[in-house]
């Protein structure tokens, strides 16, 4: 079996300042892990995801994320916020044979960029 | 090349009504996936397809099904709507075979039971 807990249903950041999103994950099997952005009223595009190899993945608009198996995380990072950042944020996981299998979703982060 | 498309993007159903909702996958992929999005809330995945078959399915009463056509485009199909059936249907697609092709979603048709 496997699920996701993200840490903090809203997160609220300067323009600017560090952006760190976190996720904890359970599995039974060795996971695939992904985070994915949703804007307003819009479908969940991918940020950046991990399979197998480098545990630091770096993905889009200048978001990382790393696996770290010891503590089953996985958290979002940026170092500088930008005002187009402000989204709802998606951690989840797979079994780690296949990607095209079904995906669990932890319940999200609200991001916000304050001024 | 287009990306996952679905049909229509809004919906407005009153209780007991049947509704259908439409996918295409992107270019290239054969499995589909079904995801409700209540509000506020993490997608929940319903089932996928694949070969025209049902492969997987989470937690949701028969009430949902789906079918796949011979092009790999899907419907999904939602019987005697109930209020808490309101919310953002999401529809994937992937590659079976590669084990690690992405899943690319499409943006959703938002459904509202009144």
């Amino acid at each position: 079996a496997q699920s996701v807990t993200q840490l903090g249903s809203h997160v609220s950041v300067s323009e600017g300042a560090l952006v760190l999103l976190r996720c904890n994950y359970s599995s039974s099997v060795p996971p695939y892990l992904f985070w994915y952005v949703q804007y307003p009223n819009q479908g969940l595009q991918l940020l950046l995801k991990y399979t197998t190899g480098a545990t630091l993945v770096k993905g889009i608009n200048g978001f990382e994320a790393e696996f770290k198996k010891s503590e089953t995380s996985f958290h979002l990072t940026k170092p500088s916020a930008h005002m187009s950042d402000a989204a709802e944020y998606f951690c989840a996981v797979t079994p780690g044979y296949s990607s095209a299998s079904k995906i669990i979703f932890g319940s999200g982060t609200r991001l916000s960029i304050r001024p | 090349d287009a990306g996952v498309t679905q049909s229509p993007t809004h919906l407005i159903k009153t209780r007991g009504q049947q509704v259908t909702l439409r996918c295409s996958p992107k270019s290239g992929h054969d499995t589909v996936s079904w995801y409700q999005q209540a509000l506020g809330q993490g997608p929940q995945f319903i089932f996928q397809y694949y070969e025209e078959e049902e492969r997987q399915r989470g937690n949701f009463p028969d009430r949902f099904s789906g079918h796949q056509f011979p092009n790999y485009s899907s419907e999904l199909n939602v019987n005697a709507l109930l209020l808490g059936d309101s919310a953002l249907y999401l529809c994937a697609s992937s590659l079976m075979l590669t084990g690690r092709e992405t899943q690319y979603f499409g943006p959703g048709t938002r459904l509202l039971v009144l």
